[in-house]
Order: structure tokens, then C-alpha cells, then sequence
């Protein structure tokens, strides 16, 4: 069974830095493309980023792209988030899911992100 | 970018009943690329349907997804208890992939 630990979540001010981390086995990680969910308190899911099983190709939502950064250490089976100049709109269950023929087939349990001061 | 609109927002309705969930995207969705996924409180969202009427593994066949092009359709053809819970559409044909606002299926 796939099993996906996210960790690094927490509170941090305004205008600060997180760098989350998602710690996969249990499944041949350099294969498969790896993606970052997040969902704010009550609402919906909003998709974050995706990279390719080689960590070469790398994709952002609109709204985030110069604040965050996805990465992958395939060598330690570890999929990272670098968060910057985080804001209270931020604030969010940030999951981490394995990508199966593009959807997310596998998702980890989530780590909370709470920016505020 | 695709916008999704679910509906309805909310499903009242009791066990054994046919549930009926619709999504409907902005322009057409690439190759198809439409996942369902099923959320409960607390929990992580799971994977029910993929390339819009591919079942992912281990789901029951009473969840069954059709649909192509900029209208799909979600189908739960007979409640059961455990799957009163919030369900989302999710295009991933296109980048930025987007989401449903989400259908809340509740027991009547």
C-alpha cells in the first residue's frame, strides 16, 4: 500500500517561509509524477503544483507561481514544497498525492499551514 | 483556465437511492482527463474515477462516472451508509488542472 507523510506544516507569520515535506514508499517514487493539493479551512480543494517523475518538468497554479517552489529528491524518496512570502490566504491542509495516468490516485493525510501573526 | 461548475450543491437523500452528481467545465475537457474523488470529514480526498469512467482500484462498481467533453456525470447507483460525503470533479487535461466546488451528498 502507497503510503505518502507529509511534514514541515505550522504557524508562521506573514511574509515568512515553510518548506513542507512528503515522505513516500512503498512504490517506485521516481516513476510517477507527484503533486501538492491544498484546502483552506471549510472549502474546497485547490490544486498547488505537480513535477514529473524526474523532477525535469514542473507546473504551478497561476496565482502562486513565483512564492512557491516543488522539488523532488528521488534519492531519498521525498517530494518538498518551498513556500515564500506566505499570506493568511494561504492558510490551508496542504496534501500531497501520487499522480496515477494524471489524477491523483494516492494522498497522504495532509499537513496544516496556518500563516498568521 | 477550466472553470467547473458542480451540481447540485447539496444531495439530500436516503440509503439505497441513486445518486446522481454533475459536473460541467468551462470548455472542453483535454482527452477526456475528468476524476471524481470523495471527501469525509477529516479525511483525505480518494480517488472513485478517473479518464471520466475509469474506476480506481479497490472503488465498489455502484460508483460508476460517464460523461465527455464539457458535461460528466458521477452515478452512485445505490447508497450506502458510508458514502454520504462530499464529492469533487477535478480536470486534469489542462494545466492549471481545477477543481469542483464540491456536491455534499446527505442522508435525507
Amino acid at each position: 500500500e502507497v503510503q505518502l507523510l507529509e511534514s514541515g506544516g505550522g504557524l508562521v507569520q506573514p511574509g515568512g517561509s515553510l518548506r513542507l515535506s512528503c515522505a513516500a514508499s512503498r512504490f517506485a517514487f521516481s516513476a510517477y509524477a507527484m503533486t501538492w493539493v491544498r484546502q483552506a479551512p471549510g472549502k474546497g480543494l485547490e490544486w498547488v503544483s505537480s513535477i514529473s517523475g524526474s523532477g525535469v518538468s514542473t507546473y504551478y497554479a497561476d496565482s502562486l507561481k513565483g512564492r512557491f517552489t516543488i522539488s523532488r529528491d528521488n534519492s531519498k524518496n521525498t517530494l518538498y514544497l518551498q513556500m515564500n512570502s506566505l499570506r493568511a490566504e494561504d492558510t490551508a491542509v496542504y496534501y500531497c498525492a501520487k499522480e496515477f495516468l494524471g489524477a491523483a490516485s494516492d494522498w497522504g493525510q495532509g499537513t496544516l499551514v496556518t500563516v498568521s501573526s | 483556465e477550466i472553470v467547473l461548475t458542480q451540481s447540485p450543491g447539496t444531495l439530500s437523500l436516503s440509503p439505497g437511492e441513486r445518486a446522481t452528481l454533475s459536473c460541467r467545465a468551462s470548455q472542453s475537457v483535454s482527452k477526456n482527463y475528468l476524476a471524481w474523488y470523495q471527501q469525509k470529514p477529516g479525511q483525505a480526498p480518494r480517488l472513485l474515477i478517473y479518464a471520466a469512467s475509469s474506476r480506481a482500484t479497490g472503488i465498489p462498481d455502484r460508483f460508476s462516472g460517464s460523461g465527455s467533453g464539457t458535461d460528466f456525470t458521477l452515478t452512485i447507483s445505490r447508497l450506502e451508509p458510508e458514502d454520504f460525503a462530499v464529492y469533487y470533479c477535478q480536470q486534469y487535461g489542462s494545466s492549471p488542472w481545477t477543481f469542483g466546488q464540491g456536491t455534499k451528498v446527505e442522508i435525507k
